[in-house]
């Protein structure tokens, strides 16, 4: 049990497109995920946690507009780069926190993404 | 000051060796602590939770000091499939239950 999973698992965008990356928990409910990003040998940085129904709470120096957060269901969250950018390249993961406890997360496989 | 700091590595040690790892945090209202487990390009898989008491579980042993802020996690008898980074990994305080990663520790067991 307790499955995330993320798509795509890797893309590949010209500069100034704008990409979505699906997390959804597939076999529990999640009010809250969460969503990281890594740079190569560096560690996770958490971006925003993703509430079910609300607004997600963006970390320091996340810019919300970029990076838009929808999490319209228990099940599922998006984050869609906006007018993405070389240095928007990283490895996005999310992460889903089950809804009756206790309070693990569980991570997805992450997304690869590479803007050329 | 890094919230959570780690030797990065790498560890290269022989089969069979035994292995510790060693974490500070910084923020002394973390609540719950744990190791997590990456392989390369890979998510960070639960290794195990560290409690106060020190917990085991089969070759992994972890340990916490609440007072010097201070993580460990020993691998005995190293396997060639414990190759992997190790993240220190601090659970703070918040109403979100938010997970504040450390940068790793490489290992690299040998034969």
């Amino acid at each position: 049990g307790a499955v995330v999973s993320q798509h795509p698992s890797r893309v590949i965008c010209k500069s100034g497109t704008s990409v979505k990356i699906e997390c959804r928990s597939l076999d529990f409910q999640a009010t809250t995920m969460f969503w990281y990003r890594q740079f190569p040998k560096q560690s996770l940085m958490l971006m925003a946690t993703s509430n079910e129904g609300s607004k997600a709470t963006y970390e320091q120096g996340v810019e919300k507009d970029k990076f838009l957060i929808n999490h319209a269901s228990l099940t599922l969250s998006t984050l869609t780069v906006t007018s993405a950018h070389p240095e928007d390249s990283s490895f996005y993961i999310c992460s889903a926190s089950p809804t009756s406890g206790p309070y693990e997360q569980y991570f997805g496989p992450g997304t690869r993404l590479t803007v050329t | 000051r890094k919230e959570v700091e780690q030797d990065p590595g790498p560890f290269n040690v022989p089969e069979g060796a035994t292995v510790a790892f060693n974490c500070t945090y910084s923020n002394s209202a973390s609540q719950s602590f744990f190791w997590y487990r990456q392989d390369c390009r890979k998510e960070p898989k639960l290794l195990m939770s560290v409690y106060s008491s020190g917990n085991e579980d089969g070759r992994f042993t972890a340990q916490l000091n609440r007072a010097s802020q201070y993580i460990s996690l020993l691998i005995r008898d190293s396997k060639l499939s414990d190759s992997a980074t190790y993240l220190c990994v601090v659970k703070l305080n918040t109403g979100f239950q938010k997970l504040v990663f450390g940068t790793g520790t490489r290992l690299l067991v040998s034969p």
